[in-house]
Formats: C-alpha cells, structure tokens, sequence
C-alpha cells in the first residue's frame, strides 16, 4: 500500500524568508508526486508534479521540489515566501501500476504554511 | 472556461437525516472523483467514475453512502442516515484521459456539519 507523511502540521515563517515543506513516501512500485495548494476558500489546486526525467521540478510561483528516490522523499522549498503563499499545501502520490486503484491520488494531512509580515 | 461547480457549499443535518450533495465537472472530463477530507486530514477517495461507470469504489461505505452519475456528466453523491461521524468536507473533483496522467480539478468542497 501506498502512504505519504507530511512531517510538519503547521510552518509559521516571517515573509522573505525561505522554507521547506517536508513530505515522505511510501510505496512498493514506482512512483508519481505531486504538490496541491489550498488557498483559504478554494478548491485544491496543482501546483507541481514529477512524473520522470529530471528530479527537480518548478512552478510558475517560485516553489521547486526534488524527487529524492533513495530517501523516498518530495520535499517543497521556496526560497523567498510572500504573505500571499498562505495557504494549506498537500504531497499526494500515485502509481500507474496499482491495480483497481491505477492513477487514484493518495494525500498527505498537509501543511499549513503562515507567512507573517 | 468554468471550474468544478458543487453545491451546496455548506449544509447543517442532524443525525439519521439524509443529505446530498451535486458535482458538476469540467465540460469534457469524463472522469470524476469524489472525495472526503476530516478535519486536519487530506482528502480520501471515495469513488471514482469513469463516464457513468464508477470503475473504484472499493472506499465508499456502501451500507449508508451511495453516488449516481447517470448521464456521465453530473454527479450526486448521497448519504442516508447521516452519523456524527460523516462531519467533513466533501470534495468533487474530475479530469480528462487525452494525456497518459491526467491533472485533476477540485471545486471548492461542500462541508456538511451533522449535529
């Protein structure tokens, strides 16, 4: 079976200053990660994925995350935060080669990131 | 191009009383999701439809849960008797099979309150 562990409930951070959301997996097939967003009042939303090639992945809003395979780790990092990156962020995995379950997401509890002025 | 519509957005019950709730997907997106999310959790799949087939609903409590998709459009998912313990946000989400892994779009969540 499949799990993901979002080590960190809440991370409050002063604006400007960098951070790291941390975000482990567990699986025993191969694995796709993604980074959802949940802005106060709004649906969740796709903020970046690794499917293959290169380990480090970027979105449009300066967040990047690296596929660590040996340490089963997707970790999201930006390096200067703004008040507007307040949000709830979720790690979610999935596998094409799950049986019945092929392509379904399985979430973490996710990480309320507060960026205070 | 709209997003994923549900309805309500907010609704209080109390136990034992039925409730439903309406997903309307994407225009296009033949495959839909509906999940929970608890308080402090992230969400949980409970079915997935592919067009009006649900090929996943190994999660869906069938003894009081139960989810249509008739038209292979609009979704409704119902549970009848509520129990305290179905207090969540449930979420609908769909997308679309033109790509080998396809990015799913959530609405913004009906979060039920049964007291």
């Amino acid at each position: 079976a499949q799990s993901v562990t979002q080590l960190d409930s809440q991370v409050p951070v002063f604006e400007e200053a960098p951070v790291e959301l941390r975000c482990n997996y567990s699986s025993s097939v191969s694995v796709y990660l993604f980074w959802y967003v949940q802005y106060p009042n709004q649906g969740l939303q796709l903020l970046l994925k690794y499917l293959s090639g290169s380990t480090l992945v970027e979105s449009i809003n300066g967040f990047e995350a690296e596929f660590n395979k040996s340490q089963t780790s997707f970790h999201l990092r930006k390096p200067s935060v703004h008040i507007s990156d307040t949000a709830e962020y979720f790690c979610a995995v999935t596998s094409l080669n799950y049986g019945g379950s092929q392509g379904n997401l399985i979430f973490g509890k996710g990480t309320k990131l507060s960026v205070k002025p | 191009e709209a997003g994923v519509v549900q309805s309500p957005r907010y609704k209080i019950i109390e136990k034992k009383q039925p409730v439903a709730f309406w997903c309307n997907p994407i225009s296009g997106h033949n495959t839909l999701y509906w999940y929970r999310q608890n308080l402090g959790q992230g969400p949980e799949l409970l079915i997935r439809y592919e067009n009006e087939e649900a090929v996943d609903d190994s999660q869906l409590p069938k003894d009081r849960f139960s989810a249509e998709r008739l038209k292979g459009v609009d979704s409704t998912l119902k549970i009848q008797p509520a129990e305290l313990g179905d207090s969540a946000v449930y979420l609908c989400a769909s997308s679309t099979r033109t790509s080998w892994w396809h990015e799913q779009f959530f609405g913004p969540g009906t979060r039920l309150t049964v007291l």
